[in-house]
């Protein structure tokens, strides 16, 4: 079965640097999402991708992220300036087109910030 | 405005008895429901899902869920427990933009 792929499974990075989180979504899935769960919590919403641009974002994206599908395959979340806070698991989903879909979850970047 | 509420972070079992883990949500608009499945160091696996017609859902791994509008519910069952089936479990609620509002979980602990 088609999986939802991300890369790395963990960063380490410098409060301030930036970072960027890697996900392949299912090859023929149109719609793309970034969650994150920060740890001990509930995981929430942070965008929605369709048709190359934002379809709806959460409050928690603000304008230190953002997203990009820079081909045909990849879809990438970069954080400008990492904060401590940023810490969480993050985990990138994609969804088809046909009514019902459920979205597919992929396993999860853990995002460490120093 | 919609929110998911699950009672007890954790629930604990024996192995083959029965599974509940309880989920109500509240929904502006007809909700469609979800569970599911976090594994440690893995992502979410949808269990099951409602979004219309027969309000008793059949998912994967022989769980089950009722949607019941009047108690604004939709509780997770399994007749029997697996060691298997130890992980933590999300129920989720969305409109039709299918972006979920997950509840905080509920950890299924599951004993010899």
């Amino acid at each position: 079965e088609p999986e939802v792929t991300q890369t790395p499974s963990h960063q380490v990075t410098q409060m301030g640097q930036e970072v960027i989180l890697r996900c392949v979504p299912i090859s023929n899935h149109l719609y793309f999402y970034w969650y994150r769960q920060i740890l001990g919590q509930k995981v929430e919403f942070l965008v929605s991708f369709y048709n190359n641009e934002i379809s709806e974002k959460s409050e928690i994206f603000d304008d230190q992220f953002s997203v990009e599908r820079p081909d045909g395959s990849n879809f990438t979340l970069k954080i400008r300036s990492t904060k401590l806070e940023d810490s969480a698991m993050y985990f990138c989903a994609s969804r088809g087109d046909t009514e019902n879909q459920p979205q597919h979850f992929g396993d999860g970047t853990r995002l460490s910030i120093l | 405005a919609q929110s998911v509420t699950q009672l007890g972070s954790h629930v604990s079992v024996s192995e083959g008895a029965l599974v509940l883990l309880r989920c109500n949500y509240s929904s502006s608009v007809p909700p469609y429901l979800f569970w599911y499945v976090q594994y440690p160091n893995q992502g979410l696996q949808l269990l099951l899902k409602y979004t219309t017609g027969a309000t008793l859902v059949k998912g994967i791994n022989g769980f089950e869920a009722e949607f019941k509008k009047s108690e604004t519910s939709f509780h997770l069952t399994k007749p029997s427990a697996h060691m298997s089936d130890a992980a933590e479990y999300f129920c989720a609620v969305s409109d039709e933009s299918y972006i979920p509002t997950f509840g905080r979980g509920t950890s299924l602990i599951v004993h010899p």
